[in-house]
Protein backbone atom coordinates (compact mmCIF):
# COMPACT_ATOMS: atom_id res chain seq x y z
CA UNK A 1 0.00 0.00 0.00
CA UNK A 2 1.42 3.63 -0.92
CA UNK A 3 1.86 5.34 2.20
CA UNK A 4 3.96 8.07 4.10
CA UNK A 5 4.55 7.01 7.82
CA UNK A 6 5.45 9.00 10.36
CA UNK A 7 6.33 8.27 13.96
CA UNK A 8 5.95 9.27 16.78
CA UNK A 9 2.73 9.56 16.33
CA UNK A 10 2.53 11.18 19.62
CA UNK A 11 5.59 13.07 21.65
CA UNK A 12 5.44 14.49 24.63
CA UNK A 13 8.87 16.18 25.89
CA UNK A 14 10.88 18.92 27.69
CA UNK A 15 12.60 22.39 27.05
CA UNK A 16 16.12 21.07 25.24
CA UNK A 17 15.82 17.42 24.92
CA UNK A 18 16.49 16.77 21.32
CA UNK A 19 14.37 15.07 19.17
CA UNK A 20 13.79 13.07 15.97
CA UNK A 21 10.47 12.67 13.92
CA UNK A 22 10.65 9.96 11.31
CA UNK A 23 9.26 10.11 7.94
CA UNK A 24 9.23 7.14 5.48
CA UNK A 25 7.71 6.74 2.14
CA UNK A 26 7.52 3.90 -0.39
CA UNK A 27 6.20 5.71 -3.56
CA UNK A 28 9.45 6.41 -4.65
CA UNK A 29 8.49 10.17 -5.07
CA UNK A 30 11.62 12.80 -5.06
CA UNK A 31 9.91 15.38 -3.35
CA UNK A 32 9.29 15.65 0.81
CA UNK A 33 8.10 18.44 3.23
CA UNK A 34 7.55 18.88 6.19
CA UNK A 35 4.57 21.15 7.81
CA UNK A 36 3.66 22.15 10.93
CA UNK A 37 0.33 23.05 11.60
CA UNK A 38 -1.28 25.79 14.23
CA UNK A 39 -5.07 26.44 14.64
CA UNK A 40 -6.16 29.80 12.37
CA UNK A 41 -2.50 29.66 10.41
CA UNK A 42 -3.31 26.54 8.25
CA UNK A 43 0.07 24.25 6.85
CA UNK A 44 3.29 26.01 6.70
CA UNK A 45 5.85 24.81 5.38
CA UNK A 46 9.21 24.07 7.65
CA UNK A 47 11.09 22.46 5.15
CA UNK A 48 11.23 20.56 1.97
CA UNK A 49 13.57 18.15 -0.43
CA UNK A 50 13.36 18.01 -3.99
CA UNK A 51 15.83 15.25 -3.77
CA UNK A 52 18.66 13.09 -1.92
CA UNK A 53 21.36 15.32 -0.40
CA UNK A 54 18.93 18.58 -1.90
CA UNK A 55 16.87 20.49 1.24
CA UNK A 56 15.92 24.10 1.44
CA UNK A 57 13.94 26.31 3.97
CA UNK A 58 10.17 26.64 3.88
CA UNK A 59 8.09 29.45 5.71
CA UNK A 60 9.03 28.61 9.49
CA UNK A 61 12.58 26.36 9.16
CA UNK A 62 14.17 28.37 12.81
CA UNK A 63 14.28 25.72 15.23
CA UNK A 64 14.64 23.07 12.62
CA UNK A 65 16.44 20.61 11.06
CA UNK A 66 16.45 17.82 8.41
CA UNK A 67 18.32 15.41 6.29
CA UNK A 68 17.82 13.59 3.09
CA UNK A 69 20.69 10.32 3.00
CA UNK A 70 17.96 8.35 1.04
CA UNK A 71 15.09 8.66 -1.17
CA UNK A 72 12.43 7.39 1.15
CA UNK A 73 13.59 9.12 4.80
CA UNK A 74 13.12 12.88 5.80
CA UNK A 75 13.35 13.06 9.11
CA UNK A 76 12.90 15.85 11.30
CA UNK A 77 14.99 16.95 14.10
CA UNK A 78 14.63 19.70 16.72
CA UNK A 79 17.64 20.01 18.62
CA UNK A 80 16.64 22.17 21.06
CA UNK A 81 13.15 22.11 21.42
CA UNK A 82 11.07 24.76 22.62
CA UNK A 83 7.31 25.38 23.99
CA UNK A 84 6.62 27.49 20.58
CA UNK A 85 7.02 23.98 18.60
CA UNK A 86 4.29 22.62 20.03
CA UNK A 87 2.56 21.53 17.25
CA UNK A 88 0.75 19.02 14.88
CA UNK A 89 3.31 18.51 12.49
CA UNK A 90 3.25 16.57 8.81
CA UNK A 91 5.34 14.98 6.51
CA UNK A 92 4.03 15.01 2.92
CA UNK A 93 6.17 13.52 -0.26
CA UNK A 94 4.91 13.98 -3.72
CA UNK A 95 5.70 12.78 -7.42
CA UNK A 96 8.17 15.96 -8.73
CA UNK A 97 8.12 19.88 -8.22
CA UNK A 98 5.15 21.11 -10.71
CA UNK A 99 2.75 18.27 -10.17
CA UNK A 100 3.11 18.82 -6.59
CA UNK A 101 0.53 16.58 -5.39
CA UNK A 102 1.56 16.34 -1.80
CA UNK A 103 0.38 12.50 0.34
CA UNK A 104 0.31 13.51 3.53
CA UNK A 105 1.33 11.17 6.71
CA UNK A 106 -1.31 10.90 9.68
CA UNK A 107 0.74 13.20 11.68
CA UNK A 108 2.58 13.87 14.72
CA UNK A 109 1.24 15.49 17.53
CA UNK A 110 4.31 17.55 19.69
CA UNK A 111 3.83 18.33 23.31
CA UNK A 112 6.90 20.41 24.34
CA UNK A 113 6.82 21.44 28.22
CA UNK B 1 2.70 34.96 0.10
CA UNK B 2 0.03 32.68 1.96
CA UNK B 3 -2.99 32.42 -0.23
CA UNK B 4 -6.18 33.99 0.96
CA UNK B 5 -9.40 31.61 1.64
CA UNK B 6 -13.06 32.68 2.02
CA UNK B 7 -14.65 32.56 4.05
CA UNK B 8 -13.16 30.90 7.24
CA UNK B 9 -16.02 28.91 7.98
CA UNK B 10 -19.48 28.28 6.54
CA UNK B 11 -22.06 25.96 7.93
CA UNK B 12 -24.77 24.27 5.83
CA UNK B 13 -27.55 22.39 5.23
CA UNK B 14 -27.55 18.78 3.66
CA UNK B 15 -28.36 19.47 0.00
CA UNK B 16 -27.19 23.24 -0.06
CA UNK B 17 -24.16 24.37 -2.54
CA UNK B 18 -21.08 26.23 -1.03
CA UNK B 19 -17.88 28.16 -2.77
CA UNK B 20 -14.82 28.44 -1.25
CA UNK B 21 -12.45 30.74 -2.70
CA UNK B 22 -8.63 31.16 -3.39
CA UNK B 23 -6.80 34.25 -3.91
CA UNK B 24 -2.74 34.60 -4.55
CA UNK B 25 -1.21 38.18 -4.76
CA UNK B 26 1.40 35.60 -7.21
CA UNK B 27 1.48 34.23 -10.38
CA UNK B 28 0.24 30.73 -10.31
CA UNK B 29 1.40 27.73 -12.12
CA UNK B 30 -1.07 25.63 -9.99
CA UNK B 31 -4.13 25.35 -7.31
CA UNK B 32 -4.65 22.33 -5.42
CA UNK B 33 -7.46 21.75 -2.96
CA UNK B 34 -7.33 19.44 0.21
CA UNK B 35 -9.66 18.16 2.28
CA UNK B 36 -8.57 17.49 6.09
CA UNK B 37 -11.33 15.74 8.23
CA UNK B 38 -10.59 16.18 12.25
CA UNK B 39 -8.28 14.21 13.74
CA UNK B 40 -6.69 13.47 10.25
CA UNK B 41 -4.42 14.28 7.20
CA UNK B 42 -5.33 16.71 4.75
CA UNK B 43 -6.48 14.80 1.43
CA UNK B 44 -5.85 15.42 -1.87
CA UNK B 45 -9.17 16.22 -3.81
CA UNK B 46 -7.75 18.06 -7.51
CA UNK B 47 -5.26 20.03 -8.96
CA UNK B 48 -5.90 22.57 -11.76
CA UNK B 49 -3.01 23.79 -13.95
CA UNK B 50 -2.69 27.27 -15.27
CA UNK B 51 -5.13 27.58 -18.66
CA UNK B 52 -8.21 28.18 -16.60
CA UNK B 53 -9.62 24.75 -16.75
CA UNK B 54 -12.30 23.07 -14.35
CA UNK B 55 -12.47 20.00 -13.02
CA UNK B 56 -15.26 18.11 -11.27
CA UNK B 57 -14.96 15.13 -8.59
CA UNK B 58 -18.22 13.74 -8.08
CA UNK B 59 -20.54 16.90 -6.96
CA UNK B 60 -16.77 18.60 -5.76
CA UNK B 61 -15.68 20.66 -8.63
CA UNK B 62 -13.16 23.62 -9.16
CA UNK B 63 -12.03 26.20 -11.22
CA UNK B 64 -9.13 28.41 -11.93
CA UNK B 65 -8.78 31.60 -13.10
CA UNK B 66 -5.03 32.49 -13.72
CA UNK B 67 -5.85 36.23 -14.87
CA UNK B 68 -6.95 37.11 -11.34
CA UNK B 69 -4.66 34.23 -9.49
CA UNK B 70 -7.68 32.82 -8.45
CA UNK B 71 -9.48 29.06 -7.79
CA UNK B 72 -12.71 28.06 -6.58
CA UNK B 73 -13.73 24.83 -4.76
CA UNK B 74 -17.73 24.02 -5.70
CA UNK B 75 -19.69 21.78 -3.44
CA UNK B 76 -23.18 21.27 -4.95
CA UNK B 77 -25.93 19.24 -3.26
CA UNK B 78 -23.53 18.71 0.31
CA UNK B 79 -23.49 15.56 2.23
CA UNK B 80 -22.66 15.31 5.77
CA UNK B 81 -19.32 13.66 4.46
CA UNK B 82 -18.18 17.09 3.20
CA UNK B 83 -17.94 18.44 6.67
CA UNK B 84 -14.15 19.50 7.48
CA UNK B 85 -11.66 21.85 6.42
CA UNK B 86 -10.62 23.01 3.28
CA UNK B 87 -7.01 23.88 2.03
CA UNK B 88 -6.01 25.50 -1.05
CA UNK B 89 -2.58 25.29 -2.25
CA UNK B 90 -0.65 27.01 -4.42
CA UNK B 91 2.48 26.43 -6.53
CA UNK B 92 4.15 29.66 -8.05
CA UNK B 93 5.09 29.97 -11.27
CA UNK B 94 9.41 29.43 -11.01
CA UNK B 95 8.88 28.20 -7.60
CA UNK B 96 9.78 24.93 -5.55
CA UNK B 97 7.34 25.07 -3.37
CA UNK B 98 3.59 24.61 -2.32
CA UNK B 99 2.08 27.47 -0.14
CA UNK B 100 -1.07 26.71 1.56
CA UNK B 101 -4.07 28.89 2.50
CA UNK B 102 -5.10 29.21 6.53
CA UNK B 103 -8.30 26.56 5.52
CA UNK B 104 -12.01 26.88 5.70
CA UNK B 105 -13.64 24.87 7.97
CA UNK B 106 -16.70 23.72 6.41
CA UNK B 107 -19.51 21.60 8.73
CA UNK B 108 -22.68 19.97 7.09
CA UNK B 109 -25.84 19.13 9.44
CA UNK B 110 -28.73 17.27 8.65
Amino acid sequence: EAQVTQNPRYLITVTGKKLTVTCSQNMNHEYMSWYRQDPGLGLRQIYYSMNVEVTDKGDVPEGYKVSRKEKRNFPLILESPSPNQTSLYFCASSLRQGLNIQYFGAGTRLSVL
Amino acid sequence: QQPVQSPQAVILREGEDAVINCSSSKALYSVHWYRQKHGEAPVFLMILLKGGEQKGHDKISASFNEKKQQSSLYLTASQLSYSGTYFCGTEIVGGFKTIFGAGTRLFVKA
